[in-house]
């Protein structure tokens, strides 16, 4: 199993919309999880930190469930400029943060 | 402002030639990291150093070098060695080595191989 697994996406949604990304990890034992944002041939940006009891940030909130080992990232009245690669980043081996591949979200007209 | 900063943005090397990345933040963090992405790829770990004057091997060390001889500065050296190093470098600072804080990113420097 790896140790951060996505759904590369793309996931192509209308403005408005409503969208969620889940992002399983397999170290039981991490304790600290984020959310990035990518864009095209940019550097990752930190969009959120995961807490235990979820956070939210204006349009988006971010959940941990940890019996099933996940994050989700939820994305409400998506704009054009949410259109990006959304990495997960949860605390792996060596409490080193290690990235997801990302999922690529496409907001359009 | 604080933050990170790499240079050069876009570096064009020959076959055979080392070539240095430099990486600098003033964010008085402890703990640097360099990363390679490939396209429609993840970040791979290269190196890391958690304290000055030293330094790990991350996933994929092979024809890479690092220093960290001071805390705000952590050159990567590309060698002859790799022999794909076409990609984009990605450095990072944590305010810690535990993963506790999340990572601030520098804007990156693209490498080509010509």
């Amino acid at each position: 199993r790896k140790e951060v697994e996505q759904d590369p996406g793309p996931f192509n949604v209308p403005e408005g919309a409503t969208v969620a990304f889940n992002c399983t990890y397999s170290n039981s034992a991490s304790q600290s999880f984020f959310w990035y944002r990518q864009d095209c041939r940019k550097e990752p940006k930190l969009l959120m930190s995961v807490y235990s009891s979820g956070n939210e940030d204006g349009r988006f909130t971010a959940q941990l469930n940890r019996a099933s080992q996940y994050i989700s990232l939820l994305i409400r009245d998506s704009k054009l400029s949410d259109s990006a690669t959304y990495l997960c980043a949860p605390q792996g081996g060596g409490n080193k943060l290690t990235f997801g591949t990302g999922t690529q979200l496409k907001v359009e007209l | 402002d604080g933050g990170i900063t790499q240079s050069p943005k876009y570096l064009f090397r020959k076959e055979g030639q080392n070539v240095t990345l430099s990486c600098e933040q003033n964010l008085n963090h402890d703990a640097m990291y360099w990363y390679r992405q490939d396209p429609g790829q993840g970040l791979r770990l290269i190196y890391y150093s958690q304290i000055v004057n030293d330094f790990q091997k991350g996933d994929i060390a092979e024809g890479y070098s690092v220093s960290r001889e001071k805390k705000e500065s952590f050159p990567l050296t590309v060698t002859s060695a790799q022999k794909n190093p076409t990609a984009f470098y990605l450095c990072a600072s944590s305010m810690d080595g535990l993963g506790n804080y999340g990572y601030t990113f520098g804007s990156g420097t693209r490498l080509t191989v010509v």
